[in-house]
């Protein structure tokens, strides 16, 4: 029973598109999280929800737009896509917003961009 | 500007032996820090945590040190078994705010 789950798993796609991806938790958990693993592996923060409400939004481009339609989803649209989106994202989900609970992490969707 | 550097990309450990995990931060503020482990085309799970008023924290096979006034810490891994082979992440935060990670470190544990 998959707890963190994100669709699709490889996306790969052209310059200028938009894109959407897509992702789901069944454990209950009140906040969910978007991470981007860059190409020097470091994982940050993209957005933050909380009950449904944006807590955290973290210095991306407006073309990166979250949207959380109920608790146990957390969605990413991505219009116009550039090369430097290449990317790993990841989808995460925790009961407390605090950094000291546990995350749960989904397993990843890498996106290239050509 | 990297507040949170793990400065060995990777390691290589006998099986049975100890792995010592390497974590250093800048920000003085940070007061809660974790590990998250790591396999290949899946996310990172969490292994442990410390807070900053601990120095020692002890899980089974796993034990992470913290040294503040180094602003530095540690995993060991003791014995060291196959199925440890992974990428182990530090991450640090300050007030439990957000997440801050390193870009972590591949184990690999030799047979």
């Amino acid at each position: 029973d998959t707890a963190v789950s994100q669709t699709p798993k490889y996306l790969v796609t052209q310059m200028g598109n938009d894109k959407s991806i897509k992702c789901e938790q069944n454990l209950g958990h009140d906040t969910m999280y978007w991470y981007k693993q860059d190409s020097k592996k470091f994982l940050k923060i993209m957005f933050s929800y909380n009950n449904k409400e944006l807590i955290i939004n973290e210095t991306v481009p407006n073309r990166f737009s979250p949207k959380s339609p109920d608790k146990a989803h957390l969605n990413l649209h991505i219009n116009s896509l550039e090369l430097g989106d290449s990317a790993v994202y990841f989808c995460a989900s925790s009961q407390d917003p605090r950094s000291s609970y546990e995350q749960y992490f989904g397993p990843g969707t890498r996106l290239t961009v050509t | 500007d990297q507040q949170v550097k793990q400065n060995s990309p990777s390691l290589s450990v006998q099986e049975g032996r100890i792995s010592i995990l390497n974590c250093d931060y800048t920000n003085s503020m940070f007061d809660y820090f974790l590990w998250y482990k790591k396999y290949p085309a899946e996310g990172p799970t969490f292994l442990i945590s410390i807070s900053s008023i601990k120095d020692k924290n002890e899980d089974g096979r796993f034990t992470v040190f913290l040294n503040k006034s180094a602003k530095h810490l540690s995993l060991h891994i003791v014995p060291s078994q196959p199925g440890d082979s992974a990428v182990y992440f530090c991450a640090a935060s300050e007030s439990n705010y957000q997440l801050i990670w390193g870009a972590g470190t591949k184990l690999i544990i030799k047979p």
